[in-house]
């Protein structure tokens, strides 16, 4: 399977709010609500942020939030503080059995 | 409180096998729906995911799947991954993660392996 699409980087000025996109296709993103999101900052291991597409894990700040249309799905952060600058990535479930795939992730700068 | 820890080699030469272990605490493979995936991120890139194991089932990336397997111990306290053929292009930093409700809510703090003669 091919990696799902992410923007390269987006950026935001603290306090605004900043979407970033994940598109796959049928036989992922638009066929399951598997869709999770991963914060990254550098030389650290993932976080995980969002899981089957809007829900937060357990102490993840409700500025974060997902949502799925079609084979696109989106994480939106807002209110966005220096602390939320970092790589996300995105990865659903694909295929009939439990394989998963990643995007290709998102540098977000907090200008 | 759940924690994972990945073991293995720095260095491997190209062509070798590589065996990574992740060991485990605060949770079971017995448990239904609860997985141990391998993810892996060369430098610089993106989260790449390898295998995932279930109690009695696995699962491989399709580009990888005659390179890898995914095993545990009798115990199921520990999940070892063996990437055979190893090349340069494989050299990254490999996590292990749980797996619940089709994501990764915990991870180990990584292994960075380089491929090189």
């Amino acid at each position: 399977q091919s990696a799902l699409t992410q923007p390269a980087s987006v950026s935001g000025s603290p306090g605004q709010s900043i979407t970033i996109s994940c598109t796959g296709t049928s036989s992922d993103v638009g066929n399951y609500n598997h869709v999770s999101w991963y914060q990254q900052h550098p030389g650290k291991a993932p976080k995980l942020m969002i899981y089957e597409v809007n829900k937060r894990p357990s102490g993840v700040s409700d500025r974060f939030s997902g949502s799925k249309s079609g084979n696109t799905a989106s994480l939106t952060i807002s209110g966005l503080q220096a602390e939320d600058e970092a790589d996300y990535y995105c990865c659903s479930h694909a295929g009939s059995s439990a394989v998963r795939v990643f995007g290709g992730g998102t540098e977000l700068t907090v200008l | 409180q759940i924690t994972l820890k990945e073991s293995g080699p720095t260095l491997v030469k190209p062509t070798q096998t590589l065996t990574l272990t992740c060991t485990f605490s605060g949770f079971s493979l017995s448990t239904s729906g609860v997985g141990v995936g391998w993810i892996r991120q060369p430098p610089g890139k993106a989260l790449e995911w390898l295998a995932l194991i279930y109690r009695g089932a696995k699962f491989y990336s399709p580009s990888l799947k005659t390179r890898l397997t995914i095993t545990t111990d009798a115990l199921q306290s520990q999940v070892v991954l063996t990437m055979t053929n190893m090349d340069p292009v494989d050299t990254a930093t490999y996590y292990c993660a749980h797996d619940f409700d089709w994501s990764f809510g915990y991870w180990g703090r990584g292994t960075p392996i380089t491929v090189s003669s």
